[in-house]
């Protein structure tokens, strides 16, 4: 039961434009959202966060949406980097389940010169 | 502030034995959490220790087990080894409270190889 879906295996993008990063989700009880960026053989390192009582976060380039009634939420680059290039994740967590985060399946990003 | 530090980083073992992998919180993270990362299965929750108990348990059988420290220090124990247990091994501390939500902040992960 795949509670957090990543749809898109990969996504390529050409530097300096927009990088959208999609995620689903089906339980209706995960309040807080997160995407983390990732390579190979090294731990997760964490890039925004959104509450569920919020639509919208930004941080710098990055800006996460939440659609509560379609469980759906985005990640959204701008403009992207060659650096960028990593495996984004999405990851949903239950109030006073806090420690325990479901995570998708991940999307590789890779951003082309 | 030093991040999360997971030691070892590599680890080689062989069918039926067991392994213990460790893990330092960031300083003040009284939460630990451990994930089990695979091609297959991608990053499942294993369990998350506060204040030196379980709080949370995934779908993981018995074999696997943890422990958290006083410090928060934490240990994951895996018994009776099996080639499928060949994984990193991601330990994440937050600050989260009693009955909050915070943000993880993972580790570099113990890679274990199950020959």
């Amino acid at each position: 039961d795949q509670q957090v879906k990543q749809n898109s295996p990969s996504l390529s993008v050409q530097e300096g434009r927009i990088s959208i990063l999609n995620c689903d989700y089906t339980n209706s009880m995960f309040d807080y959202f997160l995407w983390y960026k990732k390579y190979p053989a090294e731990g997760p390192t964490f890039l925004i966060s959104i509450s569920s009582i919020k639509d919208k976060n930004e941080d710098g380039r990055f800006t996460v949406f939440l659609n509560k009634s379609a469980k759906h939420l985005s990640l959204h680059i701008v403009p992207s980097q060659p650096g960028d290039s990593a495996v984004y994740f999405c990851a949903a967590s239950v109030y006073n389940q806090g420690g325990k985060l479901i995570f998708g399946q991940g999307t590789e990003l890779s951003v082309k010169p | 502030k030093a991040g999360v530090t997971q030691t070892p980083r590599y680890l080689i073992k062989t069918r039926g034995q067991q392994v213990t992998l460790s893990c330092s919180p960031i300083s003040g993270h009284r939460s630990v959490s451990w994930y089990q990362q695979t091609p297959g299965q991608g990053l499942q929750f294993l369990f998350e220790y506060f204040s030196e108990t379980q709080r949370n348990k995934g779908n993981f059988p018995g074999r696997f087990s943890g422990r958290q420290f006083s410090n928060s220090r934490s240990e994951m124990n895996v018994s009776t080894l099996e080639l499928g247990d060949s994984a990193l091994y991601l330990c994440a501390s937050s600050l989260v409270e009693k009955h909050s939500t915070d943000t993880q902040y993972f580790g570099p992960g113990t890679r274990l190889t199950v020959l």
